[in-house]
């Protein structure tokens, strides 16, 4: 069974660029998540879909981030413009179901290898 | 709000000893879970283990085990047999409520480096 595949692994922009990454999540994964992982860091959540719908953005800076999952199964995440404090690892990761009620079944989130961004 | 802490930034574990990586959270939630993941160079987070706040033993995967300890709220990786291989990043995570939504928060990680 295919993993998480994301695309480009790896990008170099020059500041005030665009850029977009792809993510193809694990099929029947209905829960689609994207993360930013600074160096030394944790991942933490940018937006979390629930088959096309986004239900968490919290965490998402609106003023340069969108991103689309307009199927329900692989997802978009654009930056425009491009600072150089967005230099990052990009992560997508899927679950088969939203997160559950703490306690019960793990429904742990299977991760992709990332894109590392540098913003020149 | 939920917390996850994670004060090793990096460890070092001779092969074929055991290695406890530690991991304290903090959450007013009554339920949670944790998870532990391994980041190797490759960039990919792997899901090693899981426990649930409710679950009475503690949770365990082939050479993981996690020593859940609830009152202090304390969730370590224990990793017996170390390999070559096990050379990594580690990062503990929690799912609870967090602004309203369900989701995983992680700790900042440990660097663990297995010696020959």
């Amino acid at each position: 069974e295919a993993g998480v595949v994301q695309s480009p692994r790896y990008k170099i922009i020059e500041k005030k660029q665009p850029v977009a990454f792809w993510c193809n999540p694990i099929s029947g994964h209905n829960t689609l998540y994207w993360y930013l992982q600074n160096l030394g860091q944790g991942p933490e959540l940018l937006i979390r879909y629930e088959n096309e719908e986004a239900v968490d953005d919290s965490q998402l800076p609106k003023d340069r981030f969108s991103a689309e999952r307009l199927k329900g199964v692989d997802s978009t995440l654009k930056i425009q413009p491009a600072e150089l404090g967005d230099s990052a690892v990009y992560l997508c990761a899927s679950s088969l179901q939203p997160p559950a009620l703490p306690g019960l079944a793990a429904n742990e989130q299977f991760f992709g290898p990332g894109t590392r961004l540098t913003v020149l | 709000a939920q917390k996850i802490t994670q004060t090793q930034p990096g460890m070092f574990v001779q092969e074929k000893e055991a290695v406890t990586l530690d991991c304290t959270y903090d959450t007013s939630d009554p339920s949670y879970g944790l998870f532990w993941y391994k980041q190797p160079s490759s960039g990919e987070m792997i899901f090693l283990i899981y426990q649930g706040s409710y679950d009475q033993q503690n949770a365990t995967e082939g050479r993981y085990s996690l020593n859940f300890q609830k009152a202090r709220k304390s969730a370590n990786l224990v990793i017996s047999a170390s390999q070559l291989g096990d050379s990594a990043m580690y990062f503990c995570a929690m799912r609870g409520s967090s602004g309203g939504y369900q989701k995983v928060t992680f700790g900042t990680g440990t660097k663990l480096q297995v010696i020959p």
